[in-house]
C-alpha cells in the first residue's frame, strides 16, 4: 500500500501567520491528494481535493499544491478555529490510506 | 443539507459480532458510493470498507478481510457494515463516509464508537 508521510508532526504558531503543512507519498499518487481538517470530538471535513481544488464551502486562505510524491497544504492567514489536526490522504490505488497528520497548536 | 448519522456501535467481546447502521439524509443515496473508515482512540484515520452506488462493487482492508461485510438499502437509505469475529485491535470510533471522486470522503458521520474487550 502507498504510505504517505507529513511532517512536521506538530507545529506551534500564531493567529495571522502563513502555514505549509508538507505530504510525501512513498510512489507517485499522480495528483489524486485530499487533505482533511480535524477538530477535538468532531469527524474529519474534506479541505481540498486533487491536490489543489477547495472543497465546497471553504475559505479561499486554504490552498493545496503539488503532484507526483511531494504534496502542500498552505493557509495563508491561520485563524483561531484553523487551530486543528490535518491529515492528507491518497485515492490513487487501492486501499485509500491517509497520513498520520501533522497538529496545528497555538 | 446532507446528513450521516452511525448507531449500533457498544461495548463487545472478542469474538463476537456487530452491526452499524448509517441513516443518511439530504442526498440522493443510490447515486452515491459509501465508505466506513475508522480511528482507534489517540490514532489517526483508518479506510476499512468502500461499496459502490449500486452495491455491486465491495473493497476492505486487509485488516477485515473475511470478517466485515459492507452493505446497503438504497429503499431505506442505510449504509450496514456487519462485524464478526471482533477483535481489540477492531476498538475505535467508526466513521460513515459518502464518497467523493470514488475515494475521497466529502461527507462524514459523527462516528459510533466500538469498544472489543473482555
Amino acid at each position: 500500500e502507498i504510505v504517505l508521510t507529513q511532517s512536521p508532526g506538530t507545529l506551534s504558531l500564531s493567529p495571522g501567520e502563513r502555514v505549509t503543512l508538507s505530504c510525501r507519498a512513498s510512489q507517485s499518487v499522480g495528483n489524486y491528494v485530499a487533505w482533511y481538517q480535524q477538530k477535538p470530538g468532531q469527524a474529519p471535513r474534506l479541505l481540498i481535493y486533487d491536490a489543489s481544488y477547495r472543497a465546497a464551502g471553504v475559505p479561499a486562505r486554504f490552498s493545496g499544491s503539488g503532484s507526483g510524491t511531494d504534496f502542500t497544504l498552505t493557509i495563508s492567514s491561520l485563524e483561531p478555529e484553523d487551530f486543528a489536526l490535518y491529515y492528507c490522504q491518497q485515492r490513487t490505488k487501492w486501499p485509500p490510506t491517509f497520513g498520520p497528520g501533522t497538529t496545528l497548536d497555538v | 443539507q446532507v446528513q450521516l448519522v452511525e448507531s449500533g456501535g457498544g461495548v463487545v467481546q472478542p469474538g463476537r459480532s456487530l452491526r452499524l447502521s448509517c441513516a443518511v439524509s439530504g442526498f440522493i443515496f443510490s447515486s452515491y458510493d459509501m465508505h466506513w473508515v475508522r480511528q482507534a482512540p489517540g490514532r489517526g484515520l483508518e479506510w476499512v470498507a468502500f461499496i459502490s452506488r449500486d452495491g455491486g462493487t465491495k473493497y476492505y482492508a486487509d485488516s477485515v478481510k473475511g470478517r466485515f461485510t459492507i452493505s446497503r438499502d438504497s429503499s431505506t437509505n442505510n449504509l450496514y457494515f456487519q462485524m464478526n469475529s471482533l477483535r481489540p485491535e477492531d476498538t475505535a470510533l467508526y466513521y460513515c463516509a459518502r464518497a467523493h471522486s470514488t475515494a475521497f470522503f466529502d461527507h462524514w458521520g459523527q462516528g459510533t464508537l466500538v469498544t472489543v474487550s473482555s
